[in-house]
C-alpha cells in the first residue's frame, strides 16, 4: 500500500517569502498530483507530473522518481496563496490508484 | 466551459436516513470518481465510474453506493447514515487519457445529526 507523507503539516509565512512543501511516498508511482484546497472545500488541480519540473506562474513543482520525493514551491508568496496543499500519488489502475497526503495548511500573512 | 457541478452544496440529515448526492462532470468526461474528506482521515477514494460501469471501489461499507447514467452524470447514495458519515464529499471527472488529470467539483458538505 502506498503511503504519502507531507511536510510540514502547518506553515505560516510572511508575504513575499519563498515557500516549499514536501511530499514523499513509499512505493513507486507513475504520476503525482498537487492539489490546492481553499476554505469552503473546492479543490483545484495545480500540477500532475511524472518527471522533472513544471512551472505555472509563481508555482513550481518538481519530482524525483528515484528518491520518491516531490516538492511544491511558491515564489513571492501572497495572502491569496493561503490554502491547504495536498499531494496525491497515482500508482495506476484507475482512481483508486490515488493515495492522498494529509495536506499542508499554509497561511501567508500580509 | 462549465466545471464539475455537485449538488446540493450543503445537506443536514438525521442518523438512520439515506442521502443521494449528484455530480455532473465536465462535458466529454466519461470518468467520475468520488472521494470522502474528513478532518481525521483526510481524502479517501470511494469509487470510480466509467461509461456507466463501476471500475473501482475503495474500502467503504456497502452502505455507500453509486451509479452513473448514460450522460455521465453520477450519483452516490449513503443509506442508514451514521454520525461518522459527516464529511465533505467530492467528485472529480477525467478524460482518462495518459495525461491523467482530474477536475474536482466544489463538494457536498454532509452533516449527520
Amino acid at each position: 500500500k502506498n503511503e504519502v507523507e507531507q511536510s510540514p503539516q502547518n506553515l505560516t509565512a510572511q508575504e513575499g517569502e519563498f515557500i516549499t512543501i514536501n511530499c514523499s511516498y513509499s512505493v513507486g508511482i507513475s504520476a503525482l498530483h498537487w492539489l490546492q484546497q481553499h476554505p469552503g472545500g473546492g479543490i483545484v488541480s495545480l500540477f500532475m507530473l511524472s518527471s522533472g519540473k513544471k512551472k505555472h506562474g509563481r508555482l513550481i513543482a518538481t519530482i524525483n522518481i528515484q528518491e520518491k520525493h516531490s516538492s511544491l514551491h511558491i515564489t513571492a508568496s501572497h495572502p491569496r496563496d493561503s490554502a491547504v496543499y495536498i499531494c496525491a500519488g497515482y500508482s495506476g489502475g484507475g482512481a483508486d490508484g490515488l493515495t492522498f497526503g494529509k495536506g499542508t495548511h499554509l497561511i501567508i500573512q500580509p | 466551459k462549465a466545471g464539475v457541478t455537485q449538488t446540493p452544496r450543503y445537506l443536514i440529515k438525521t442518523r438512520g436516513q439515506q442521502v443521494t448526492l449528484s455530480c455532473s462532470p465536465i462535458s466529454g468526461h466519461r470518468s467520475v470518481s468520488w472521494y470522502q474528506q474528513t478532518p481525521g482521515q483526510g481524502l479517501q477514494f470511494l469509487f470510480e465510474y466509467f461509461s456507466e460501469t463501476q471500475r473501482n471501489k475503495g474500502n467503504f461499507p456497502g452502505r455507500f453506493s453509486g451509479r452513473q447514467f448514460s450522460n455521465s452524470r453520477s450519483e452516490m447514495n449513503v443509506s442508514t447514515l451514521e454520525l461518522g458519515d459527516s464529511a465533505l464529499y467530492l467528485c472529480a471527472s477525467s478524460l482518462l487519457t495518459t495525461d491523467y488529470g482530474y477536475t474536482f467539483g466544489s463538494g457536498t458538505r454532509l452533516t449527520v445529526v
